[in-house]
């Protein structure tokens, strides 16, 4: 069974980096075609596609939010690691990550984390 | 950036209504579009993927077809746990994308 959990602060100051952990299980991100992605949504707003990992390393991040993203895996410890800087108000949302699965081919959302909410203030 | 739009943005419905949604890209994404099902307070959940492919343990009422361009979702014979917001997803690009969303409403 595959499961994802998202972990961080609930609370964070404008101008910090938030950084969020993925943990999950039932799946190997060193496993060929294998990858987590991150996605947001503001409360009342749509869902946002933030980020996405492959098992190779390789990285792609919205065009949008790039400069502020970085995404990181540790293959050992089944996490995958999103740090957003310079958080302002507008990045509180509910972030949640989430596995496309060989079912899908590796292109479609299956498996989901619960999520985790973010709100930004002072 | 692939743009994606969702048409109606709202809709009532009754329960045993059929129910289209429209999902339009900014260019060509071949088949590589999907559809979740959100309900408040949830995650989305993954309804299609590959514009046409139903995922497992999703009733047959939800449909999709579609290439290119224009894709579509379409519900037969709503049920009330069908209604929630709707969204299309690209996984084209290197970058994936979601649509604003449709909320369909209990009329």
């Amino acid at each position: 069974q595959i499961t994802l959990r998202e972990s961080g602060p609930t609370l964070v100051k404008p101008t910090q980096t938030l950084t969020l952990t993925c943990t999950f299980s039932g799946f190997s991100l060193s496993t060929s075609g294998v990858s987590v992605g991150w996605i947001r949504q503001p409360p009342g707003k749509a869902l946002e596609w933030l980020a996405l990992i492959y098992w190779d390393d390789a990285k792609h991040y919205s065009p949008s939010l790039k400069s502020r993203l970085t995404i990181t895996k540790d293959t050992s410890e089944n996490q995958v690691v999103l740090r957003m800087a310079d958080m302002g108000p507008a990045d509180t949302a509910t972030y949640y990550c989430a596995h496309p699965s060989y079912s899908t081919d590796h292109d479609a959302f299956d498996i989901w984390g619960q999520g985790t909410m973010v709100i930004v203030s002072s | 950036d692939i743009q994606m739009t969702q048409s109606p943005s709202s809709l009532s419905a009754s329960v045993g209504d059929t129910v289209t949604i429209t999902c339009r890209t900014s260019q060509s994404i071949s088949r590589y579009l999907n559809w979740y099902q959100q309900k408040p307070g949830k995650a989305p959940r993954l309804l299609i993927h590959a514009a046409s492919r139903l995922q497992t343990g999703v009733p047959s009422r939800f449909s999709g077809s579609g290439s290119g361009t224009d894709f579509t979702l379409t519900i037969i014979s709503l049920q009330p746990e069908d209604f929630a917001t709707y969204y299309c997803q690209q996984s084209y690009s290197a970058w994936w994308t979601f649509g604003p969303g449709t909320k369909v409403e209990i009329k």
